[in-house]
């Protein structure tokens, strides 16, 4: 069974620019995150989805973070303008488990992201 | 924001010996996770402990959890040099909140 698909694995791009992540989740998982992860600390969430419904996004910085998951399947997080301060690893999730009771979470090998 | 404080925050053990992380968190739970990362990977689930269960075994680890006192603990047991990685913690109680991570090395 493949697992979470992420890509690009690196992104270099200069500040201002805007870039997007694409997330591919294991087959008949419902629940999506994406996680960011600064270096030495722990993931935190930006948004989840149930199905094509993003249920919690609380944490994203709607000024210049977006994401969508049209179709209930894959989805993609777009930075527009990206900072100096969003380089970091984006980790994409997915679980069988729905609601407030989280079961085990399924992890990408995430995508680094370097602003210059 | 993280709810999970992770103790201690780096751990060197040589090859055989155990290796016990710490978790403290502040809110109540439904459950408590365990995730290892190796360096430029993604997140694996290793143990998932319910808030009405207090201890778990699988393989060389075992989990404990106190919800009196908001704890829990990892222990890793005979470490081999494979373990070397960051653990993390993360707290379940309607969203998965991560720690900031143990990072073990395993000297062989």
């Amino acid at each position: 069974e493949a697992g979470v698909v992420q890509s690009p694995r690196y992104k270099i791009i200069e500040k201002k620019q805007p870039v997007a992540f694409w997330c591919n989740p294991i087959s008949g998982h419902n629940t999506l995150y994406w996680y960011l992860q600064n270096l030495g600390q722990g993931p935190e969430l930006l948004i989840r989805y149930e199905n094509e419904e993003a249920v919690d996004d609380s944490q994203l910085p709607k000024d210049r973070f977006s994401a969508e998951r049209l179709k209930g399947v894959d989805s993609t997080l777009k930075i527009q303008p990206a900072e100096l301060g969003d380089s970091a690893v984006y980790l994409c999730a997915s679980s069988s488990i729905s609601g407030a009771n989280t079961g085990e979470l399924f992890f990408g090998e995430g995508s680094r992201l370097t602003v210059l | 924001s993280q709810q999970g404080e992770e103790d201690p925050q780096a751990l060197s053990i040589q090859e055989g010996e155990n290796a016990t992380m710490n978790c403290s968190y502040k809110t109540s739970i439904n459950n408590l996770q365990w995730y290892r990362q190796n360096s430029g990977r993604g997140l694996v689930h290793l143990i998932l402990i319910r808030s009405n269960e207090r201890e778990k075994h699988s393989g060389r680890l075992r989990v404990t959890l106190d919800t009196s006192k908001k704890s829990s603990s990892l222990l890793i047991t005979a470490s081999r040099a494979a373990d070397t990685a960051s653990y993390f913690c993360a707290t379940s109680g309607g969203k998965l909140i991560f720690g900031q991570g143990t990072e073990l090395s395993v000297k062989p």
